[in-house]
C-alpha cells in the first residue's frame, strides 16, 4: 500500500502564508491521485477543504488553495487567521483505493 | 443541501457486534459511493473502504476486511457499517464521507468490558 506523507507540524504568524504538502511513495503526485484537503479541529468531524487538487467548496475560505507543486500535493494558506490553527489531512487516490497522510498539525503563533 | 447523518456513540463489550448507519439527504443516494473512515483515539484518519450505492458492491482496504461489512438500504437512502468480533482496539470514531468531501458528523464505537 502506498504511504502519502505530511509534514508533522508547521507554525505560521498571523497574518502570514504557509504552505503544506503531501508527497506519495510511489512517486510524483498528479491530478490523477485526486487530491483532498481536510481541516479537522479537535472534537470536530474534519471538514473538506480542497476537492480534485484544487477545487474549493462553498463553504472553503479563500484564503486556502490547492496546487500540484514540484512533485507533491500542495495546501497554500495566504493570511492566516488564528481560527485556522488545527489538523490538516491530505487524502490520495490509487486506482480506487484511498490513502490519508498522516496529518499536518498546523500552529498559528 | 447534502446532509449525512449517523447513529448515535455505541458501548460494546469485546467480542460483540455493532452496526452504524449513515442516512443521506439532499441528493439522490445512488449517485455517488458511500467511504467510510476510522479514526482512533488521538490518531489520524485511516480510510476503510467505499460501497458503490447502485451495486451494491463493497471495496475494504487492507486491515479492514473480514470483521468489517458494508451494506445499504437504499429505500431509505441510508448505510452501514457493521463490525463482528469487536475488539478494543476498534475504540475509534467511524465516519461515513461522500465524494467530493461530505462527511456524516461521526459514530464514536468504545469497546470496552
Amino acid at each position: 500500500q502506498a504511504v502519502v506523507t505530511q509534514e508533522p507540524s508547521l507554525t505560521v504568524s498571523p497574518g502570514g502564508t504557509v504552505t503544506l504538502t503531501c508527497g506519495s511513495s510511489t512517486g510524483a503526485v498528479t491530478s490523477g491521485h485526486y487530491p483532498y484537503w481536510f481541516q479537522q479541529k479537535p472534537g470536530q468531524a474534519p471538514r473538506t477543504l480542497i476537492y480534485d487538487t484544487s477545487n474549493k467548496h462553498s463553504w472553503t475560505p479563500a484564503r486556502f488553495s490547492g496546487s500540484l507543486l514540484g512533485g507533491k500535493a500542495a495546501l497554500t494558506l495566504s493570511g492566516a487567521q488564528p481560527e485556522d490553527e488545527a489538523e490538516y489531512y491530505c487524502l490520495f487516490s490509487y486506482s480506487g483505493s484511498w490513502v490519508f497522510g498522516g496529518g499536518t498539525k498546523l500552529i498559528v503563533l | 443541501q447534502v446532509q449525512l447523518v449517523q447513529s448515535g456513540s455505541e458501548l460494546k463489550k469485546p467480542g460483540a457486534s455493532v452496526k452504524v448507519s449513515c442516512k443521506a439527504s439532499g441528493y439522490t443516494f445512488t449517485d455517488y459511493a458511500m467511504n467510510w473512515v476510522r479514526q482512533a483515539p488521538g490518531q489520524g484518519l485511516e480510510w476503510m473502504g467505499w460501497i458503490n450505492t447502485n451495486t451494491g458492491n463493497p471495496t475494504s482496504a487492507q486491515g479492514f476486511t473480514g470483521r468489517f461489512v458494508f451494506s445499504l438500504d437504499t429505500s431509505v437512502s441510508t448505510a452501514y457499517l457493521q463490525i463482528s468480533g469487536l475488539k478494543a482496539e476498534d475504540t475509534a470514531v467511524y465516519y461515513c464521507v461522500r465524494i467530493p468531501g461530505y462527511w456524516g458528523q461521526g459514530t464514536l464505537v468504545t469497546v470496552s468490558s
